[in-house]
């Protein structure tokens, strides 16, 4: 069964501090792998997309890996700041039998504290 | 920038009714998306339609149903809305399938 499951489910940290978010998933065929930022009351925005072939792709303090070996993905986000605080979700496409699904993780709900 | 648009940001609507969903794009989007999104559950595809006037059945699609007329709008509706129906709402476009969704920001519907 595709599944995409996101650890922790929730986080506090104190701003100016580092964190990182886990994403392991069981979806194939893989086709590209998608952290999304979601503030609260609002439609999630795109961070960042990575590939197969992509290990590494950064948007500002957002750095995103993938592990296509091990199907785990990893979201570093580095000196926190308040504005960070929001749900972090986990976006998976695939592409079976010709069809393009989004298979979405619950997220990982982020507290910056000051 | 994309501009996704959904016609309320909060709705109560009472059982039984016929409830109208709309969502416009403004990015000549061939694809456009409806999930809905519950605490601990993440988002869930109800429809989703690749072209006016086609519409391809998500992973939830009981109790709605969808209008696509025009390319920029597409629009969810709620048969006889029933109280666990109460939901976010999100409305997406893409490009095409491979391409990076756009989201709404969302409509809260309460069903009382």
């Amino acid at each position: 069964k595709n599944q995409v499951e996101q650890s922790p489910q929730s986080l506090i940290i104190l701003e100016g501090k580092n964190c990182t978010l886990q994403c392991n998933y069981t979806v194939s065929p893989f086709s590209n792998l998608r952290w999304y930022k979601q503030d609260t009351g609002r439609g999630p925005v795109s961070l960042t997309i990575m590939t197969f072939s992509e290990n590494t792709k950064s948007n500002g303090r957002y750095t995103a890996t993938l592990d296509a070996d091990t199907k785990q993905s990893s979201l570093h986000i580095t000196a926190s700041q308040l504005s960070d605080s929001a749900s972090y979700i986990c976006v998976v496409s695939s592409t079976p039998s010709g069809t393009y699904k989004y298979i979405f993780g619950t997220g990982t709900r982020l507290k910056v504290l000051a | 920038d994309v501009k996704v648009t959904q016609s309320s940001r909060y709705l109560v609507k009472r059982t039984g009714e016929k409830v109208f969903l709309e969502c416009v794009q403004d990015m000549d989007h061939e694809n456009m998306f409806w999930y809905r999104q519950d605490p601990g559950l993440g988002l869930r595809l109800i429809y989703f339609s690749y072209d006016v006037k086609m519409k391809e059945k998500g992973d939830i699609p009981e109790g709605y149903s969808v209008s696509r007329e025009k390319k920029e709008r597409f629009s969810l509706i709620l048969e006889s809305a029933s109280t666990n129906q109460t939901s976010m709402y999100l409305c997406a476009s893409s490009f095409s399938k491979a391409y990076e969704q756009y989201f709404g920001p969302g409509t809260r519907l309460t069903v009382t």
